[in-house]
């Protein structure tokens, strides 16, 4: 069964720290991982998009990677902010069209002052 | 970038009443849509892939009597949740497919809507 097991399920960090998220995935074939920040009561809004043969992409202070040898990635957020504040949710797209998507469980990131 | 509009934000309702919910794509044409329910603390469950034009796909467990969906254009998918009760509540969210970028689809949200029946 194709499964996106992410963490930790959540973690507080003080601001101005960085932090690093996992998401380790089964989905085969794979097509590509995508990293969303969903705010409390709002939509996910995409951060990064990798394929196979990307290692890492940036979106301002989100760095994202992947090693798809492992099945493994990790989004790492630079310098926090409050408005980190939110859930990460790993989303790993599956087939040759990469139009199914398996959803991880998400990260609740809390960002104190 | 790709926009989705999802309305009402908040809807409450009554027990025993229907509630529409709109998702639009205000920028890009989609011909596919795909509505997810959302509990606290978890991550997005998807209900159903809505084909414009055509029926919808309903995942497992998930009544289509109960949740109608309407995909009736290129720019615009509704979900109506009918006879709604109390453990109907729930955030709804709902997603509309581009043709994407880089030899991948790319998916946009739309902002949720919050659900409470009473």
């Amino acid at each position: 069964k194709n499964q996106v097991e992410q963490s930790p399920q959540s973690l507080i960090i003080l601001e101005g720290k960085n932090c690093t998220l996992q998401c380790n995935y089964t989905v085969s074939p794979f097509s590509n991982l995508r990293w969303y920040k969903q705010d409390t009561g709002r939509g996910p809004v995409s951060l990064t998009i990798m394929t196979f043969s990307e290692n890492t992409k940036s979106n301002g202070r989100y760095t994202a990677t992947l090693d798809a040898d492992t099945k493994q990635s990790s989004l790492h957020i630079t310098a926090s902010q409050l408005s980190d504040s939110a859930s990460y949710i790993c989303v790993v797209s599956e087939g040759a069209a990469g139009n199914k998507l398996t959803f991880g469980g998400g990260t609740r990131v809390l960002v104190k002052p | 970038g790709a926009v989705v509009s999802q309305h009402p934000s908040r809807v409450i309702c009554k027990s025993g009443t229907s509630v529409k919910i709109e998702c639009r794509s205000l920028d890009f044409q989609a011909t596919t849509m795909f509505w997810y329910r959302q509990f606290p603390k978890q991550s997005l469950m998807l209900m159903a892939t809505s084909n414009e034009g055509s029926k919808a796909t309903y995942e497992q467990g998930v009544e289509k009597d109960k949740f109608l969906i309407n995909h009736a254009s290129l720019t615009l998918s509704t979900l109506t949740v009918t006879s709604a009760h109390p453990e109907d509540s729930s955030f709804y969210i709902c997603s509309a497919r581009d043709t994407g970028t880089g030899g991948y689809y790319g998916y946009t949200f739309g902002s949720g809507t919050r659900l409470t029946v009473v």
